[in-house]
């Protein structure tokens, strides 16, 4: 089974600073995606970014990047120029390809941006 | 386009009356999960469904918890009789299946009390 790993519970960054975000995973499969949601105190869920296991730029949406360390198995969240909206409950998953739909979530981390 | 639409986006309810949540995923696509996320067990996978059918609810809960899925465009998600154990967040999110890693786009939530 996967198991996703998210060591920081909560952070502070200082308005437009980066901020990053740790995830590390742990899987014997070869083949699997990694994705980033983030959650505000409005409760959603937002898809923010996905990485693939077999891709060799590091994925970046806008303000958002993956710092994806594959030997490490490690895919943390870079958000740069912080803004105030980014502060959320931010959540790293992972599932397998090959017809696997389940996703496996961390525990979160909250983030929180000071003007 | 419009997201993942689910009602009500708050329920509350007396412990022992049924409850309907509803969902309408993102048009086109053709796999829908529904989730429920509480603070004690985070994100849970409670039942998946591929093309209208059922493939796996090994995650619902108890025989308490019933979910449908009369054509591609609803879904419903029913706990009859409710207990406040089920107080918690549920989601529904829907990706479309092209066999390999799908993001999964989640609804904004039912905040559900069971009172």
């Amino acid at each position: 089974a996967q198991k996703i790993t998210q060591t920081q519970p909560g952070m502070f960054v200082q308005e437009k600073e980066a901020v990053t975000l740790d995830c590390t995973y742990d899987t014997s499969d070869q083949s699997y995606g990694l994705f980033w949601y983030k959650q505000p105190s409005s409760g959603e869920m937002i898809f923010l970014i996905y990485q693939g296991s077999y891709d060799e730029q590091n994925a970046t949406e806008g303000r958002y990047s993956l710092n994806f360390q594959k030997a490490r198995k490690s895919a943390n969240l870079v958000i740069s120029a912080s803004q105030l909206g980014d502060s959320a409950m931010y959540f790293c998953a992972m599932s397998r390809s090959s017809n696997d739909y389940k996703l496996s979530f961390g525990a979160g981390t909250t983030v929180t941006v000071r003007a | 386009d419009a997201g993942v639409i689910q009602s009500p986006r708050h329920e509350v309810t007396e412990m022992g009356q049924e409850v309907t949540l509803r969902c309408k995923p993102i048009s086109g696509h053709n796999s829908l999960f529904w989730y429920r996320q509480t603070m004690m067990r985070g994100l849970e996978l409670l039942i998946y469904f591929n093309n209208n059918v059922p493939i796996d609810d090994s995650g619902m809960p108890e025989d308490r918890f019933s979910a449908k899925m009369p054509n591609a465009s609803f879904s419903t998600l029913k706990i009859q009789p409710s207990e406040p154990r089920d107080s918690a967040v549920y989601f529904c999110a829907s990706s479309w299946d092209q066999g390999g890693t799908d993001t999964q786009y989640f609804g904004p939530g039912t905040r559900l009390t069971v009172l």
